[in-house]
């Protein structure tokens, strides 16, 4: 079973607008963190923003927040006032703090949202 | 700020050829990780390492082996290269369960022919 589900393959924005990506998560670990990543053209890896499953408040940095619902097992990303810049591959991806550790900080990756912003 | 280098942004290989790819950073973290980026797949684990001379298969581990012989490399190898591994492949480290931010290499994309 798919553990990390994003369902958009594309999605497009116009320029200062707010958009919203979406993931949906499966685990049955109490202990879990959520993280999202975007990936320019360039290739490399760029953390956004993380969520842990006991974390009370939604994340936010900057223009970004992680809409976290953890009953339905969701945790959306929303960029506020989206910029050029934005146009990006974004990956939704979870690690499970399960077996005392073991899971050594693994991620388990969704499929990815591609986001283009239209000026 | 961490820093992982991968050795290669681009490599071309034959079939059959033994390829190396190798993962360095300079932060001492424990974790270390390979991933492969497929269109459509998302980032699926191969392997990865907690410490020296420790290693764990991930989800697709086949046609893969890896060796870390010091802590801050990490290597990926290809014993002999077959078409369907053409792909990215990103490397990643982390410090441990606590710190959650994974760190990642640029990648590098790997043509077999």
């Amino acid at each position: 079973a798919q553990k990390i589900t994003q369902t958009q393959p594309g999605m497009f924005v116009q320029e200062k607008e707010a958009v919203t990506l979406d993931c949906t998560y499966d685990t049955s670990d109490p202990s879990y963190g959520l993280f999202w990543y975007k990936q320019p053209s360039s290739g490399e890896m760029i953390f956004l923003i993380y969520q842990g499953s006991y974390d009370q408040q939604n994340a936010t940095e900057g223009r970004y927040s992680l809409n976290f619902q953890k009953a339905r097992k969701s945790a959306n990303l929303v960029i506020s006032a989206s910029q050029l810049g934005d146009s990006a591959m974004y990956f939704c991806a979870m690690r499970e703090n399960s077996a005392g550790g073991t899971s050594y900080g693994k991620l388990t990756f969704g499929q990815g949202t591609i986001l283009t912003v239209h000026p | 700020d961490v820093k992982v280098t991968q050795s290669s942004r681009y490599l071309v290989k034959r079939t059959g050829e033994k390829v190396f790819l190798e993962c360095v950073q300079d932060m001492d973290h424990e974790n270390m990780f390979w991933y492969r980026q497929d269109p459509g797949l998302g980032l699926r684990l191969i392997y990865f390492s907690y410490d020296v001379k420790m290693k764990e298969k991930g989800d697709i581990p086949e046609g893969y082996s890896v060796s870390r012989e010091k802590k801050e490399r990490f290597s990926l190898i290809l014993e002999s290269a077959s078409t369907n591994q053409t792909s990215m492949y990103l490397c990643a480290s982390s410090l441990g369960v606590l710190f959650p931010e994974a760190f990642f290499g640029q990648g590098t994309r790997l043509t077999v022919v």
